[in-house]
């Protein structure tokens, strides 16, 4: 069965370092999306891609970044981490095609602790 | 702008009795819709989406959602709560001429004994 994965699934690391979170699809999507959940706030939207070397900013990008070099992965990157990037990231992918009523698929989450 | 309010945060029900999970959207264009379930310490799954279709739209697990225009409402319901209802739902509206979500800020629901 095609899938989504996420890993680690738990993170802890301190300010200032440099962290990678890695997300895998095997539904052959091209749109990819990374949100981070926090209480109150539902999930916002950080980065997206709809294909190869594609890339796009969403409305929390500050401090991450993203890069695609293949079909299946979307790693994101904490260049320097901050306290304030403590959060529950989740990946999702969507397949192309009319853009409405658009099903995306969700991985299972990275909780991240930056301490 | 595209936005959606979810008008509780929180919601009890006793098991058996009705769920009602209200949704309110703002588009000046005819929306796509979208209710997902998270249950504790795990990825979203969507439970329905509007389409058109349909006004009155089904889902898994006995969910259903009625599209009303003219109260630029989508309100989440169940005839009977069971206990794994118990999760957080979030209502969302897919951009207009994208692929991209704006997600509501969530409804945990808890369902009593």
């Amino acid at each position: 069965d095609a899938e989504i994965t996420q890993s680690p699934r738990h993170k802890i690391t301190e300010t200032g370092r440099q962290v990678t979170l890695a997300c895998h699809q095997t539904w052959n999507h091209n749109n990819m999306f990374w949100y981070r959940q926090d209480l109150g706030h539902g999930l916002r939207l950080i980065h997206y891609s709809y294909g190869v070397q594609d890339t796009n900013k969403g409305e929390v990008s500050d401090g991450y970044s993203v890069s695609r070099s293949n079909t299946e992965d979307l790693p994101l990157t904490l260049e320097s981490a901050a306290s304030s990037q403590t959060s529950v990231y989740f990946c999702a992918s969507s397949e192309t095609g009319v853009p409405t009523y658009n099903e995306q698929f969700f991985g299972p989450g990275t909780r991240l602790t930056v301490l | 702008a595209q936005s959606v309010t979810q008008l509780d945060s929180h919601v009890s029900v006793s098991e058996g009795t009705p769920v009602l999970l209200r949704c309110n959207y703002s588009s000046s264009y005819s929306p796509s819709l979208f209710w997902y379930v998270q249950h504790p310490n795990k990825g979203l799954q969507l439970l329905l989406k509007y389409t058109s279709a349909a006004t009155l739209v089904k889902g898994i697990n006995g969910f259903e959602a009625e599209f009303k225009k003219s109260e630029t409402s989508f309100h989440l319901t169940k005839p009977s709560a069971h206990m794994s209802d118990a999760a957080e739902y979030f209502c969302v509206v897919q951009l207009s001429g994208t692929y991209k979500y704006i997600f509501g800020t969530g409804t945990r629901l808890k369902v009593l004994a």
